[in-house]
Parts: C-alpha cells; structure tokens; sequence
C-alpha cells in the first residue's frame, strides 16, 4: 500500500501570504497525484490532479507540483476563504490514500 | 448541475446494519465510478468503497478495513449508489461521504464531486 505523508501538519498564516504544502509518498506514483480543500461541515473540493493540473473553476492561486515521489501544494497570496484543512490523494492504485492534512489558519 | 446528496445516516448499535444512500442529478450517472469516503471525528479523510460504471464492468474495490463487511452497489435506473454496512464497529463512527470519480480511460484522476456527508454513530 502507498502511503502519504503531509507536512507541516499545521500552519498560521495571514492574508496576503504564501503557503506551500509538501506531500511524501511511499512509492513512485509518477504524476498520479490529487489536492483537496476541506472546510468543516462542507463536501471537500478538489483543488489540483495529476500533481499540477487546476480543476475547474479553481482560482490561480492555487497551484501544484512534483512528481515520483515529493509534491507540492502552493497557495499564493492567502484570502480568507482559503483557511481550512488540505489533503493530498493518491487517487489511482487501490486501495486509495491521503495524507495526513495540513490546517491552514489565521495567524 | 452536479449534485450528490448521502443519506441514511443513523445512531446504531455494535454488530447492526446499516444502508446508506448517494442520489445523484446532473450528470449521466451509469458512465461514472462513485466512491465512498468517511471521516472520523478528529481525524482525516480515509476511503472506504469504490463501483465503476457500466463501461467498466460495475465491480467494486474496498479498504481492507472494510472488506467482507461493507457492499458498495448501485442503481443506474434511479441514480442511486448504496453503502451497505454490515456487523458495524464503534470504529466505524463517522461522516460518510459519497463522490464522483473523475477518469479517463480507467485512470483515475481525483473525485471532482462530492456530497455534503451524513452521519453515522455506532455505539455499544
């Protein structure tokens, strides 16, 4: 089984900053790779796919990187509804995994 | 517009069963895999079930924590996927979420739609 690790785990942040994710998988997953956006009480959002590629509708400060091994989630310049918990996926060998999350909040 | 709506969720005791619900609209239902996620209180995202669509030949994938007590199925006439959970634990406490997989050619890309949960607390 692949297994995914987030880090940090959490992380203050103010409006207007930069915040990068990183994701650790077990295994080369080559670029198979997904972020989600979870605020409590709401569905999670898929943000990114195949470690770099924006979903619909999501706004360009978002972006995602890496491959094999290592990836990253950016958020540039923060806004206020970007506060809420990131979960990296490896979306495409069974049986499916996140990472850990990483809490995103107001500093 | 997509929409998934989980329903079901209930207060049941160790060893029930329990049947949950995912009702789709918006989209044509039988060409896409679904799959179910839950989270635990405090804890993350963790996947649970999977059914592919007719071109894939309907068969099911499940997490080893789950296998042999949970059935993912669905019903392509009323746009239905279920979520029937047998001898259930307190350890399966949590908000079940059900999601659209999105692929192409059988490579899974992420789950692009996803329900807003329902809730299951299984007690002793």
């Amino acid at each position: 089984d692949i297994q995914l690790t987030q880090s940090p785990s959490s992380v203050s942040a103010s409006v207007g900053d930069r915040v990068t994710i990183t994701c650790r998988t077990s295994q080369d997953i080559s670029s198979w790779l997904a972020w989600y956006q979870h605020k409590p009480g709401k569905a999670p959002k898929l943000l990114i796919y195949r470690a770099s590629s924006l979903q619909t509708g999501v706004p360009s400060r978002f972006s995602g990187s890496g491959s094999g091994t290592v990836f990253t989630l950016t958020i540039d310049t923060l806004q206020p509804e970007d506060f809420a918990i990131y979960y990296c996926q490896q979306p495409n060998s069974f049986p499916l995994a996140f990472g850990g999350g990483t809490r995103v909040d107001i500093k | 517009e997509v929409q998934l709506v989980e329903s079901g969720g209930a207060l049941v005791k160790t060893g029930r069963s329990l049947r949950l619900s995912c009702t789709a609209s918006g989209f044509t239902f039988r060409d896409y895999d679904l799959t179910w996620f839950r989270q635990a209180p405090g804890k993350g995202l963790e996947w649970v079930g999977f059914i592919r669509g007719i071109p894939y030949g309907v068969t099911t994938e499940y997490a080893a924590s789950v296998k042999g007590r949970f059935t993912v199925s669905r019903d392509d006439s009323k746009s239905i996927a279920y979520l029937q959970m047998n001898s259930l634990k307190t350890e399966d406490t949590g908000v079940y979420y059900c999601a659209r997989v999105l692929s192409v050619l059988d490579y899974i890309y992420g789950m692009d739609f996803w329900g807003q949960g329902t809730t299951v607390t299984v007690s002793s």
